[in-house]
């Protein structure tokens, strides 16, 4: 069964680190593209970072500097590392697929594991 | 704010045929295809459509999509109550070296 599974996601305080890690299963991890996509309480969906099959990375400028994607191949696992943590990451973080042969979509997604700054 | 603009709701009665607009600008959607995504709350988003107008294996041919120069849409044919949901366009910007970009999201109402 095509399977992404997101954990990690917990309370930290301003200021705190938190990582993210994303579990593929039922395809080939590393023939696809991959990305983390956040949404805030109440709020839409926002593209927080992504990773191509040769490891190349991006990021959206509000998390440039303070958030790092990586991936593991051969445990087909993607990951986030998460620095310097603001009030306004507070959100449900989304790991997803992407699919070239279907335009670059993301096609697959995880049911998302939260994270919450607060003191 | 959003780079990609859509309504922040629709609605429609059972049966009906609603559309849901997404413009954007020359370096958004002029550049690229358009992906759109239906999120039922409290759940995970989904892929609805890709590449402007295709529908991935097991979404309903009452969905239907559309581009032309900068806006594309999305349209239900056939309004069904399980269509109620939240609709987001996406696509890249290459202004902004090629991030990906939503829409705001359209709350899509079945009265």
């Amino acid at each position: 069964e095509l399977q992404l599974v997101e954990s990690g996601g917990n309370l930290v305080q301003p200021g705190g680190s938190l990582r993210l890690s994303c579990a593929a299963s039922g395809f080939t991890f590393s023939s696809y593209d991959m990305y983390w996509v956040r949404q805030a309480p109440g709020k839409g969906l926002e593209w927080v970072s992504s990773i191509d099959t040769d490891g190349d990375t991006l990021y959206p400028g509000s998390v440039k500097g303070r958030f790092t994607i990586s991936r593991d191949d051969a445990k087909s696992s993607l990951y986030l590392q998460m620095n310097s943590l603001r009030a306004g990451d507070t959100a449900v973080y989304y790991c997803a697929r992407g699919n070239s042969i279907r335009g670059g979509s993301m096609d697959l997604w995880g049911q998302g594991t939260t994270v919450t700054v607060s003191s | 704010q959003s780079v990609l603009t859509q309504p922040p709701s629709a609605s429609g009665t059972p049966g009906q045929r609603v559309t849901i607009p997404c413009s954007g600008s020359s370096s958004n959607i002029g550049e690229n295809s358009v992906n759109w995504y239906q999120q039922v709350p409290g759940t995970a988003p989904k892929l609805l459509m890709y590449s402007n107008n295709q529908r991935p294996s097991g979404v309903p041919d009452r969905f239907s999509g559309s581009k032309s120069g900068t806006s594309a849409s999305l349209a239900i044919s056939g309004l069904q109550s399980e269509d109620e949901a939240d609709y987001y366009c996406a696509t890249w910007d290459d202004s902004l070296n090629g991030d990906v970009v939503f829409g705001g999201g359209t709350k899509l109402t079945v009265l």
